[in-house]
């Protein structure tokens, strides 16, 4: 299996542009989480979906911030506008049935910087 | 809510030395605790797990005992080497059936040759 796949792996943009960041978990789990982790607050929880259906999104900082996952093997994370302080690396994680006692495996991350 | 502190880093060791990072948590009923490592550039991996009190796991040298009584899951290795130079992160999962991990803040460790 490929692993936790998230694109693009390093994204400089602009205050104000928008921002789309992509994951593809591995096949056959059915939870996904999407995490910020910054020097300041270390590793923060934003949203986690399982079978497809946001579960909790109360880590969402602000509503600039949204996520879908309109299928099982897709997921994104979309800032709008975004702004210097949401520079971080985004990291998507996904595990199997929920009910059980299961790892989660990390993608390599997205590197966002705001300018 | 659930909780877990960890040793603040960076921890700097000289290569086969011992290391300790302590890791304590705070949660109701009965969770699974874990570690992780991250290395510079790369996201989390799970380094060992532990289900149920006084459950040891261990992984490439690495181990913990899940101590319920003074609710510690401290990660211990007998000797460093500099290619364990890496973050770990103490965390737990509740029961909610969702998978949710409570992360520490992670303890940075540094092994010199």
């Amino acid at each position: 299996d490929a692993g936790v796949i998230q694109s693009p792996r390093h994204e400089v943009t602009e205050m104000g542009q928008e921002v789309t960041l992509r994951c593809k978990p591995i096949s056959g789990h059915n939870s996904l989480f999407w995490y910020r982790q910054t020097m300041m607050r270390g590793l923060e929880l934003l949203i986690y979906f399982n079978n497809n259906v946001p579960i909790d999104d109360s880590g969402m900082p602000e509503d600039r911030f949204s996520a879908k996952m309109p299928n099982a093997s897709f997921s994104t994370l979309k800032i709008q506008p975004s702004e210097p302080r949401d520079s971080a690396v985004y990291f998507c994680a996904s595990s199997g049935a929920a009910g059980a006692i299961n790892e989660q495996f990390f993608g390599p991350g997205t590197r966002l910087t705001v300018l | 809510g659930d909780s877990v502190t960890q040793m603040e880093g960076p921890v700097t060791l000289s290569e086969e030395a011992f290391l300790t990072i302590n890791c304590t948590y705070t949660a109701t009923g009965y969770p699974s605790l874990f570690w992780y490592v991250q290395y510079p550039g790369e996201g989390l991996q799970l380094l060992l797990k532990a289900t149920k009190a006084d459950d040891k796991g261990s992984n490439k040298g690495f181990e913990a005992t899940y101590r319920k009584e003074t609710t510690s899951f401290h990660l211990e290795k007998g000797s460093v080497q500099v290619s364990d130079s890496a973050v770990y992160f103490c965390a737990l999962s509740d029961q909610s059936g969702y998978s949710t991990l409570t992360f520490g803040k992670g303890t940075m460790l540094l092994v010199s040759p």
